[in-house]
């Protein structure tokens, strides 16, 4: 079955570290998207991908960076100049700019030690 | 587990109707509920949010009220703009299941002049 992986599913980091997420999708869609969810809050968008070699930044993208070597993977870095990362972290994917569906993994909580 | 249903699209209006999207959900526990919407190139925005039964949440002429007797958040704007034209998803955030958020798979908003 097609879908998005991300991994892991918890994930700790020490003050100062980067850390990076990893989302994989075989769905064969061209956009990718990363979002953060704060309790309470909605999806804020941090990058995204309208194809391989190219991405945006989103609203929230200082202290973030993201890559896109390849069609079926959207790596998110968290690096130690995000000052507060501890968040839960959804990545998304959709076939064209803007389609619909859109189709979601099932997140990464990451945490500060 | 949680799910969210909400009305097939396409959805095609004219300047200035009036709009209603259906969404209903099931979940355990008291979920907070999420509306957002998704233009053109772009990824998801958050447009409105209701965190507890009978809130109502608005943002840009839309308004959703949070019904838990009928489990629903329909979203409802009293005057289309061809601006409005976009993908809306509806969504609920479980606040007890590591917060994992559940999306509906959007319906598409076409508003001709």
């Amino acid at each position: 079955d097609g879908g998005i992986t991300q991994s892991p599913k918890y994930l700790f980091r020490k003050e100062g570290q980067n850390v990076t997420l990893s989302c994989e999708q075989n769905l064969n869609h061209d956009a990718m998207y990363w979002y953060r969810q704060d309790p309470g809050q909605g999806l804020r968008l941090i990058y995204y991908s309208q194809i391989v070699n190219d991405f945006q930044k989103g609203d929230i993208a200082e202290g973030y960076s993201v890559s896109r070597e390849k069609k079926e993977s959207f790596p998110l870095t968290v690096t130690s100049a995000q000052k507060n990362p501890t968040a839960f972290y959804l990545c998304a994917s959709s076939i064209g700019q803007g389609e619909r569906p859109q189709h979601f993994g099932d997140g990464t909580r990451l945490s500060i030690l | 587990g949680n799910s969210v249903t909400q009305m097939e699209g396409p959805v095609t209006l004219s300047e200035e109707a009036f709009l209603t999207i259906n969404c209903t959900y099931t979940a355990t526990g008291y979920p907070s509920l999420f509306w957002y919407v998704q233009y053109p190139g772009e990824g998801l925005q958050l447009l409105l949010k209701a965190t507890k039964a009978d809130d109502k949440g608005s943002n840009k002429g839309f308004e959703a009220t949070y019904r838990k007797e009928t489990t629903s958040f329909h979203l409802e704007k009293g005057s289309v703009q061809v601006s409005d034209s976009a993908v809306y998803f509806c969504a609920l955030k479980d606040n007890t299941n590591a917060g994992k958020s559940t999306f509906g798979d959007g319906t598409t908003l076409t508003v001709k002049p």
